[in-house]
């Protein structure tokens, strides 16, 4: 069965202290891997999508790597305005669906 | 705004009440989806459509949740006989689907309607 799994649960931090995320997943056959952001009582909100192991992409504070097994959403040096859930989800090739992970709650304070 | 909006926002129906809730796309997208998500849960994958053809449900999907797509535009997802295990977050995505392009896999959320079931 496709699963994603999601850790820390929850992560507190400083401003500016970076750290990393993680997702790992177990699929019959990735076509996609999607990170994004969620904000309490709103709906997601797009930030990277990945295809292929090696392949890496960046927006502000946020870069996104991805292995054969996993994927890491690195923040560096955030601030208190990253405080949010950031899910993870996968495609594969079976179906056009969205699998998610049930998220890291990030925390950042000043 | 020409972001994917649904409607209402917040809903509280009594145990047994029929809701209905609607989802229009972002304008150009031919792909439709609904999530549902619980409290520190991520979205579940409830059903999609491409234009007006509902291609893939979910078990998640009872015999009392209808989704239709008439004209390929606009959604709604009907609830029948409301439980309260019905209460939750649901979400409508969209994308598209161009040939050749990889950006057709990236579905764009709504705000969502918040479901209350007393």
């Amino acid at each position: 069965e496709d699963q994603v799994t999601q850790s820390p649960e929850a992560l507190r931090l400083q401003e500016g202290e970076s750290s990393s995320l993680n997702c790992s997943y177990t699929v019959s056959g990735l076509r996609g891997l999607f990170w994004y952001r969620q904000d309490p009582g709103k709906g997601p909100e797009f930030l990277f999508t990945l295809y292929s192991a090696g392949e890496e992409k960046e927006k502000e504070r946020l870069k996104a790597t991805l292995t054969k097994k996993e994927s890491f959403l690195h923040i560096t040096a955030p601030k208190p305005e990253d405080s949010a859930t950031y899910l993870c989800a996968v495609r594969t090739y079976n179906t056009d669906k969205l699998i998610f992970g049930t998220g890291t709650r990030l925390q950042v304070f000043p | 705004d020409t972001g994917v909006s649904q409607d209402p926002r917040h809903k509280i129906t009594k145990r047994g009440q029929n809701v209905t809730f609607r989802c229009d796309p972002i304008s150009e997208h031919n792909r439709l989806y609904w999530y549902r998500q619980t409290l520190g849960q991520g979205p579940e994958f409830l059903t999609y459509f491409q234009n007006e053809a509902q291609l893939e449900k979910s078990r998640l999907l009872s015999d009392r949740f209808s989704a239709e797509r008439p004209k390929g535009s606009f959604s709604t997802l009907e609830i029948q006989r409301t439980e309260q295990g019905d209460s939750a977050m649901y979400l409508c995505a969209s994308s598209s689907s161009p040939r050749g392009t990889r950006s057709s896999y990236e579905q764009y959320f709504g705000p969502g309607t918040r479901l209350t079931v007393t």
